[in-house]
């Protein structure tokens, strides 16, 4: 069976820190992987996808990038961290085909003081 | 993006059913998805429809209509921990485009 995991859990950052979020998938090959960040009380909001090892879409413009050095790997990055840039980070993978199920890591709950 | 529009809150009591109503763009549209977000967790998937009608799934049912660009979640026999966020989301070839989402209270 597939496994998502993300790393860390929750993170407290300064304005102006990097920061780099971390999400691998396990039992599965080649699929898609993706970046949502949930804001307080807000809709989730796609950040970036990725349909294979190094393509990646990005949805929003903003201080954040994101790579996928390995097929199961998806890193989410930022030189400097905003306070707007708290939130609910989520990872995702779905088969790599187009429209299909998207399932959700546990989340890194990111809080920038 | 679907521009999609779900109610903000709703309040059922245990034992009843809750009609979650989802409204989205035609344009470039795949099909669309339920999932339940309980606080502070990740999205679980509920429910994938793709084609007009029904589908069943124990306690949770969701119908779609294609032409009308209407959907909805129907939880049936409510209990206590239903209480979440219901998040709908329309896909259109690899993204998906979530609404707000819906939150429902259960009351004993």
């Amino acid at each position: 069976s597939q496994t998502i995991h993300q790393w860390p859990a929750t993170l407290v950052q300064p304005v102006g820190s990097p920061l780099s979020l971390e999400c691998t998938v396990e039992g599965t090959s080649n699929p898609n992987l993706y970046w949502y960040r949930q804001a307080a009380g807000r809709g989730l909001q796609l950040l970036f996808y990725s349909v294979g090892i190094g393509q990646i879409s990005s949805e929003v413009p903003q201080n954040l990038s994101a790579s996928r050095p390995q097929d199961r790997q998806f890193i989410l990055s930022s030189k400097k961290l905003l306070l707007s840039d708290s939130g609910f980070y989520l990872c995702a993978w779905s088969p790599p085909t187009v429209a299909d199920t998207q399932y959700f890591g546990p989340g890194t709950r990111l809080t920038v003081l | 993006g679907q521009n999609i529009d779900q109610p903000t809150e709703m309040t059922a009591t245990e034992g009843a059913i809750v009609q979650i109503n989802c409204t989205y763009q035609t344009s470039g549209f795949n099909g669309l998805f339920w999932y339940q977000q309980h606080a502070g967790e990740a999205p679980t998937f509920l429910s994938y429809n793709v084609l007009d009608g029904l589908e069943e799934k124990g306690r949770f049912s969701s119908f779609l209509s294609r032409s009308k660009g209407y959907s909805y979640l129907l939880l049936k026999e409510l209990q206590m921990k239903d209480s979440a966020s219901y998040l709908c989301a329309g896909s259109n070839d690899y993204k998906l485009s979530f609404g707000a989402g819906t939150t429902v209270t259960v009351r004993a």
